[in-house]
């Protein structure tokens, strides 16, 4: 079981630049989450997915969009990166109740993003 | 809007001794969830204990427990027999339902050898 895998592990974009990162999971999970995390502060939910085939807005949506392709891959898109887009971000999944119910979410590794 | 606040942006402890980081809430729930969870150098996010607030008895995992005062809202997470393993960042999380996992500002604990 490699859990929660996120791709790439680091990226570095220009302004204006977009790009997608990708997030699987092999938990059977319904449940997906990407969160941003900026330098001494704790994870801030962008967007979620209770179960495949729908998303909602987080705490920090604005510039990003998601598709839940499958019940495994749920995945961020930035269309035109800002440098307050610089930030962490982690995907994390978690089953098999839906997002209200206390579960543990288990996290990928986090990828590093930085526009310039 | 539920808040959660870490009062100790940084602590330390030495190796063997014991530590406790604090926790403080803000909600007008009555049932949910409470959770600490450890992010090393790695950056790697893993969960370290969890509470239901339901539940009278405080949890325990090991080397690891809590003293959850729901009245007074807060969630202190106690490290017995530090080990420099422990070394990294730990988040307190709160959850409930019609809400989304809300983080606090984390305390980065340094185990000293």
């Amino acid at each position: 079981n490699a859990g929660v895998t996120q791709t790439p592990k680091f990226q570095v974009l220009k302004t204006g630049q977009s790009m997608t990162l990708q997030c699987a999971q092999d938990m059977n999970h319904n449940s997906m989450y990407w969160y941003r995390q900026d330098p001494g502060m704790g994870l801030r939910l962008i967007y979620y997915s209770a179960s495949e085939g729908t998303t909602d807005k987080g705490e920090v949506p604005n510039g990003y969009n998601v598709s839940r392709l499958n019940k495994r891959e749920f995945s961020l898109r930035l269309e035109s990166a800002a440098p307050s887009q610089t930030s962490v971000y982690f995907c994390a999944s978690s089953g098999p109740r839906g997002p209200h119910s206390g579960d543990e979410q288990f996290f990928g590794p986090g990828t590093r993003l930085t526009v310039l | 809007a539920q808040t959660v606040t870490q009062s100790q942006p940084e602590m330390s402890v030495q190796e063997a001794e014991t530590v406790t980081l604090s926790c403080t809430y803000d909600t007008s729930e009555n049932n949910y969830y409470l959770f600490w969870y450890k992010q090393p150098p790695s950056r790697q996010m893993i969960l370290v204990i969890r509470q239901e607030a339901y539940k009278q008895q405080n949890a325990t995992e090991n080397r690891f427990s809590v003293n959850f005062q729901k009245a007074a809202k807060s969630f202190s997470l106690k490290i017995s027999d530090s080990q420099l393993g422990d070394t990294a960042m730990y988040f307190c999380a709160f959850y409930n339902a019609g809400n989304m996992l809300t983080f606090g500002g984390g305390t980065r604990l340094m185990v000293k050898p």
